[in-house]
């Protein structure tokens, strides 16, 4: 079935940098864009970046431009998140979702379980 | 960037009656090609959002036909025709005609009466 599976969660001081795994299972990986959505405790969600199913086009919001790297290896399956710079604010649950086929209206059509993201000194 | 508000933000049902859900946008959904790309995501207690509504009305595989979405332009509802048990969580509105960003409303929970 289809399956996303996020890893690489824990509690690290602000300044510090940490990298979150979303693997892949049941679809075809590289026929897919990609999104990272976080939603920080008892809020809302809250969308963090995207990419294309090659890697060529990455978007981010403006809250984590410049600190946080979205990418991916389709040879693995896998879809990555780099943060840089963490702040207090960053910390989330992080989740990978898969970007839907023009058939199903694009969006956020599947969903991983998430990795929670515990920024504190 | 494209604001989301949803209304209420507090919803008590009592089980078998109906809920309505309103999310309104900032600017109209409809993008260049004439499509409207909103969604609507429950989020069950301790679970992971899931897709239940796409391009305002299309239901997902697997979602129940008591749940439907309408609207146009920048007015949208989410209506659960008889509400069960298994609904309670939060919902949410996103449009991803204008991105990036994708945008969400600020959820609605749900919570039986």
């Amino acid at each position: 079935q289809v399956q996303l599976v996020e890893s690489g969660g824990g509690v690290v001081q602000p300044g510090r940098s940490l990298r979150l795994s979303c693997e892949a299972s049941g679809f075809t990986f590289s026929t897919y864009g990609m999104h990272w959505v976080r939603q920080a405790p008892g809020k809302g969600l809250e969308w963090v970046a995207i990419i294309w199913s090659h890697g060529n086009n990455k978007y981010y919001a403006d809250s984590v431009k410049g600190r946080f790297t979205i990418s991916r290896d389709n040879s693995r399956n896998t879809l990555y998140l780099q943060m840089e710079s963490l702040r207090a604010d960053d910390t989330a649950v992080y989740y990978c979702a898969r970007e839907g086929s023009s058939s199903s209206g694009y969006g956020m059509d599947v969903w991983g379980q998430g990795t929670t993201v515990t920024v504190a000194s | 960037d494209v604001v989301m508000t949803q209304s209420p933000l507090s919803l008590p049902v009592t089980l078998g009656q109906p809920a309505s859900i309103s999310c309104r946008s900032s600017q109209s959904l409809v993008d260049s090609e004439g499509n409207t790309y909103l969604n609507w995501f429950q989020q069950r207690p301790g679970q992971s959002p899931r897709r239940l509504i796409y391009k305002v009305s299309n239901r997902d595989s697997g979602v129940p036909e008591r749940f439907s979405g309408s609207g146009s332009g920048t007015d949208f509802t989410l209506k659960i025709s008889g509400v069960e048990a298994e609904d309670v969580g939060v919902y949410y509105c996103m449009q991803n005609s204008h991105w990036p960003p994708y945008t969400f409303g600020q959820g609605t929970r749900l919570e039986i009466k």
